[in-house]
């Protein structure tokens, strides 16, 4: 079993329609979970952290947790075309010491 | 865009020999990566370095070495390449302990 799994995709969802993108992980102890961006052929960027549960909210994006279920969430509302990418789920391991990434959502927005 | 770059950005090379990628970075961060990226792993933590001359080990560290002398600048050598390490690299910042917050455009290493 992967430390943190992603289906791979594509996710493709009609402009203007909320995207969601899952993902699970391992280890329970795990204390901090992030969000990156990858555009096609560009470096990551850190788009959304989260560290309890619940919900919260940067502009279109929202990212939810919840550590008994062990699963991580990041909802993109008014989807555009401009948020076609790969989206990588990663935790922290428990100590903090190391983030383990997942292999990568990736979506498709149709105008 | 932060200051992050890496050097070569893209490399062909030989089973067998020795191979070192530069990251520099202008923003004084403490915490330096290095990560690999292939289809169906997702980004793989090599090594990484939380100051001057301290690094440790990550996920998929053998066959790999790295220095750090300046805190500007961490070396990553491949001592005797392998296809297996045809890859796009990546190298990562953060001004502390925590994921990493900004990432290089990547070099793309093709070993034949």
């Amino acid at each position: 079993q992967k430390e943190v799994e992603q289906n791979s995709g594509p996710l493709s969802v009609p402009e203007g329609a909320i995207a969601s993108l899952n993902c699970t992980y391992s280890d329970r102890g795990s204390q901090s979970f992030f969000w990156y961006r990858q555009y096609s052929g560009k470096s990551p960027e850190l788009i959304m952290s989260i560290y309890s549960n619940g919900d919260k909210e940067d502009g279109r994006f929202t990212a939810q947790l919840n550590k008994a279920s062990q699963y991580v969430s990041l909802l993109i509302r008014d989807s555009q075309p401009s948020d076609s990418a790969t989206y990588l789920c990663a935790v922290n391991n428990t100590g903090g010491f190391k983030t383990i990434f997942g292999a990568g959502t990736r979506l498709f927005v149709k105008a | 865009d932060a200051g992050i770059t890496q050097s070569p950005r893209h490399k062909v090379t030989e089973t067998g020999t020795p191979v070192t990628l530069r990251c520099h970075q202008t923003e004084n961060h403490r915490y330096m990566y290095w990560y690999r990226q292939d289809p169906g792993h997702g980004l793989r933590l090599i090594h990484y370095s939380y100051g001057v001359k301290d690094t440790d080990k990550g996920e998929v560290s053998d066959g790999y070495s790295v220095s750090r002398s300046k805190t500007e600048d961490f070396l990553l050598t491949l001592e005797s390449a392998t296809s297996s390490q045809t890859s796009v690299y990546f190298c990562a910042i953060s001004p502390g302990q925590g994921p990493p917050r900004h990432f290089g455009p990547g070099t793309r290493l093709t070993v034949t």
